[in-house]
């Protein structure tokens, strides 16, 4: 059972307009939220986070939305670029019990963004 | 230089060999992770140590062992690798220290590439 959803497996985008991906979750135990972003040949990245406690944390051309009543979290980035041509992973942790420090992942989404 | 590594970087096995793959940290974190990637199903936890004499199954853990010989060093062993084995391997380490602001962040390393034929 997928308890993080990232429905969308691509996207496209032209270079500076807003790139938006989405990512579902099932679990309420989960109250921490991560993005990481994935180059080929290369390990996932961190690259910004947000706390239940929270329905917004932005990061430069970067922001996270969450709309915990929906489980639902978004990554807004704007403008996009080239560079930012990668897979991008949503990922859920509880911040309490046993399964405190675990992420769990989703499928991810491939990010192209075009000239 | 890296933070987190990992040897080897690809690996081509045949059906039933044994296979080791090595992860070694230098961010003196406490907790280290295994997972693959498999397209379509994003990243799956293998295995997790909290610490030294901590390990833990994930969620795809048959089929694998692990050592944590150190502190800085978790390895992961197919005693008998298959073909659907073939993945990306990924390690990945965090810190318990909740007074650091990136206590609830993993750091992954570059990746094993394994194929099993």
């Amino acid at each position: 059972d997928q308890q993080v959803k990232q429905n969308s497996p691509s996207l496209s985008v032209q270079e500076g307009r807003i790139s938006i991906l989405n990512c579902d979750y099932t679990n309420s135990m989960f109250d921490y939220f991560l993005w990481y972003k994935k180059y080929p040949a290369e390990g996932p990245t961190f690259l910004i986070s947000i706390s239940s406690i929270k329905d917004k944390n932005e990061d430069g051309r970067f922001t996270v939305f969450l709309n915990k009543s929906a489980k639902h979290l978004s990554l807004h980035i704007v403008p996009s670029q080239p560079g930012d041509s990668a897979v991008y992973f949503c990922a859920a942790s509880p911040l309490s019990g046993t399964s405190y420090g675990k992420l769990t992942f989703g499928q991810g989404t491939i990010l192209t963004v075009h000239p | 230089d890296a933070d987190v590594t990992q040897t080897p970087r690809n690996r081509i096995t045949k059906t039933g060999k044994r296979i080791m793959l090595e992860c070694s940290q230098t961010k003196g974190h406490d907790r280290m992770y295994w997972y693959r990637q498999d397209p379509g199903l994003g990243l799956r936890l293998i295995y997790y140590s909290f610490d030294v004499k901590d390990i833990n199954k994930g969620e795809i853990s048959d089929g694998y062992s692990v050592s944590r010989q150190a502190q800085a060093k978790f390895s992961l062993s197919l005693e008998s690798a298959i073909p659907n084995q073939t993945a990306l391997y990924f390690c990945a380490t965090s810190t318990s220290d909740l007074e650091l602001s990136s206590y609830n962040e993993q750091f992954f390393g570059p990746g094993t590439r394994l194929t099993v034929l």
